[in-house]
């Protein structure tokens, strides 16, 4: 079956323009998160949807950082007024919970933003 | 907070040898440790996921143990291949369900 899908796979922007970014999970996961890994960093958690529930937005680094999930499938990561700390490379993934500690999370292959 | 340190951070070897590397963390309050390899423009590849003390996984050359009493966790590649060069990723689940990754250990395997 298809894996986790992310688009666009490179976005190029000038500072302080807004952007998006999209993720199609797998079908059937009811968890979708999203990371990110500056240059030199490892991956860093920014949020987290399951389900119903209200998301974990705990690693959002600003308030121009927001992300929403339609219809429990696709979700758009949206970075108002881009600033050039915001390059990186952003990942999506996705998992079944199937309610032990184990749950694999599956990834896409990521987006690169460069902001100019 | 959880606390993932992977060494090194970067390794070369020749095709066939075998390699080993390290994921420690300083506590072992967490779920579980998972492993993925990272190969360049693709996705992260899950590779074990481990829960218990003395844990160990294998998958075709590739092997990893858990020991969560002296806080490491080690994974084992027999006989290089250079289809094996990629970041190998630890992280830890605590009880979030959201990982904490280590930096990663970059290995190169020269033919």
């Amino acid at each position: 079956g298809a894996g986790v899908s992310q688009s666009p796979s490179n976005k190029v922007t000038e500072k302080g323009k807004d952007v998006e970014l999209r993720c199609d999970p797998i079908s059937g996961h009811t968890a979708l998160y999203w990371y990110r890994q500056s240059l030199g960093q490892g991956l860093e958690f920014l949020i987290y949807f399951q389900g119903n529930s209200a998301p974990d937005k705990s690693g959002l680094p600003s308030d121009r950082f927001s992300a929403e999930r339609t219809g429990g499938s696709v979700s758009t990561l949206t970075i108002q007024r881009t600033q050039q700390e915001d390059s990186a490379v952003y990942l999506c993934a996705s998992s079944y919970i199937a309610g032990t500690s184990t749950d694999t999370q599956y990834f896409g292959p990521g987006t690169r933003l460069t902001v100019l | 907070i959880l606390n993932v340190e992977q060494s090194p951070q970067s390794l070369h070897v020749q095709e066939g040898d075998s390699t080993n590397f390290t994921c420690s963390f300083p506590s072992s309050n967490f779920y579980a440790l998972h492993w993925y390899r990272w190969e360049t423009a693709k996705s992260p590849e899950a590779l074990f996921v481990m829960t218990l003390n003395g844990d160990e996984k294998k998958k075709g050359r590739i092997s990893a143990t858990l020991n969560t009493k002296e806080g490491y966790s080690y994974l084992y590649i027999k006989g290089s291949q250079p289809e094996d060069s990629a970041t190998y990723l630890c992280a830890l689940r605590g009880s979030a369900r959201q990982l904490t990754f280590g930096s990663g250990t970059q290995l190169t395997v020269l033919p």
